[in-house]
């Protein structure tokens, strides 16, 4: 069964508007991370979500175009803003502890395929 | 900086080659971590190993090994008698102890044929 999951799995999006990727995990955890990864690309950390404060963000990656929420410690969204299509990605959130075998490992949820046409 | 190098970006094999997938690091710090994740077609994003600076044992675990080696920097994976159930991309990545700072390398596509 899976540990952490990731809603939607896929979607194709129209430019200009938004899209919320949920991340869930079952159990309580210390840390959680959004990635991205473009075609053919390797993994690109966004942020790191914090909960209860705003999300840290990583050069090249502002509030406005990803916002993040992590309203506890279970549970955290990513929003991709205005898309256009150079957004087209997989986005995959990572976490660090909770009911997974390391705390000093992160572990990947299934990602979500986003097309933006 | 973290750096991460994997300079093959491609491998190709037949079934039952054994094939090693080359990883290089630079960081300046005296402790951190390294890893190796594979990464079938469906997307997910799957952990294979950690291995902590301090140690430089290597592992094998089944058919998979891993030769760490500091003094170049090296962290390399080795499968032996290798699969078609193996085709995927790897990613060697390093992050401090406080996985505060991860990187990932471009990846190695490996694929595996009947």
């Amino acid at each position: 069964s899976a540990v952490i999951s990731q809603k939607p799995s896929r979607d194709i999006c129209q430019r200009g508007t938004s899209l919320t990727i949920q991340c869930q995990v079952d159990s309580q955890v210390t840390m959680m991370f959004w990635y991205r990864q473009q075609p053919g690309q390797s993994l690109t950390l966004i942020a790191t979500a914090n909960q209860g404060s705003e999300a840290t963000y990583e050069s090249g990656f502002v509030i406005d175009k990803f916002p993040i929420s992590r309203p506890n410690l279970t549970f955290s969204t990513l929003t991709v803003s205005n898309m256009s299509p150079e957004d087209s990605s997989i986005y995959l959130c990572s976490v660090l502890g909770g009911s997974l075998a390391s705390t000093d490992t992160q572990y990947f949820g299934p990602g979500t395929r986003l097309t933006v046409l | 900086a973290q750096k991460v190098t994997q300079a093959q970006t491609e491998i190709s094999v037949v079934e039952k080659e054994d094939v090693t997938l080359d990883c290089v690091y630079e960081t300046r710090d005296t402790t951190y971590y390294l890893f190796w994740y594979k990464q079938p077609p469906s997307g997910e994003l799957v952990f294979l190993i950690r291995r902590n600076s301090f140690d430089e044992q290597n592992e094998i675990s089944g058919r998979y090994s891993w030769n760490f080696q500091k003094s170049t920097s090296s962290f390399n994976f080795t499968i032996t008698a290798s699969q078609v159930v193996d085709s995927a991309v790897y990613f060697c990545a390093l992050s401090d102890t406080n996985n505060n700072d991860m990187r990932f390398g471009a990846g190695t596509r490996l694929t595996v044929k009947p």
